[in-house]
């Protein structure tokens, strides 16, 4: 598709449950961003991807989140044992650049993944 | 996680009025960009900077990066009602390779016609 595409839209789970989300980036696009948005807040990095391996983990907030990027294209943020607090929007971006310094770095988002945890 | 000072939080304007919001940090960004976001949607970029002075304008925005590099502004001239929304900032650091952007809490902006 023309932009970024992330499923579902919308996702309730019951705590204690294990969810994917999924994001589909801008094709050609090598670099690969997931944020989290909370109420009220401005999105909060949770991981980079470069192509295949996460370049920037740093952000994920525990153990329990995990991402995978296995063909640097489509990328699934998993959440294990999900937690109240875990609900927010998951936000996914993309952009065009890899390794070198380029200003050309536009940041394309997703319109993101409302998570419930009920 | 580090997130950059907006200000204000949110604002109540007339239409055709103008509109400033700025963005502050206790460090050096290299680039600050500013977004948009709708209900519903993911942030939209409206203006990128790359250049500690550099003043940039996109139609009826326009947003400077400071001589510190530590902080923005945004201007919006004459409102008008779909200018309705959150504005971000956002500042980067970068190095070899990309690194993730810090974002404001955001300018929530409503414009009354």
């Amino acid at each position: 598709g023309a932009g970024v595409s992330q499923t579902p839209s919308n996702k309730v789970t019951e705590k204690g449950k294990y969810v994917e989300l999924r994001c589909d980036p801008i094709s050609g696009h090598t670099a690969l961003y997931w944020y989290r948005q909370s109420l009220g807040q401005g999105p909060e990095f949770l991981i980079y991807f470069q192509g295949t391996g996460a370049a920037d983990d740093s952000g994920l907030p525990n153990d329990r989140f995990f991402a995978v990027r296995p063909e640097g294209s489509v990328s699934t943020l998993k959440i294990q044992r999900t937690e109240r607090g875990d609900s927010a929007v998951y936000l996914c971006a993309s952009s065009l650049t890899g390794r070198t310094q380029n200003p050309n770095t536009e940041a394309f988002f997703g319109q993101g993944t409302r998570l419930t945890v009920v | 996680g580090q997130q950059l000072n907006q200000s204000p939080q949110s604002m109540f304007i007339q239409e055709g009025e103008d509109v400033s919001m700025n963005c502050t940090s206790s460090s050096i960004f290299n680039t600050w960009l500013w977004y948009k976001q709708d209900p519903g949607e993911g942030p939209v970029l409206l203006i990128a900077l790359y250049k500690a002075g550099e003043l940039t304008s996109n139609g009826r925005l326009t947003a400077q990066f400071g001589i510190t590099r530590k902080d923005s502004f945004l201007n919006i001239s004459a409102s008008i009602p779909s200018d309705v929304g959150i504005y971000f900032c956002a500042g980067q650091r970068l190095k070899s390779g990309n690194t993730p952007l810090v974002f404001g809490k955001g300018t929530r902006l409503s414009v009354i016609a």
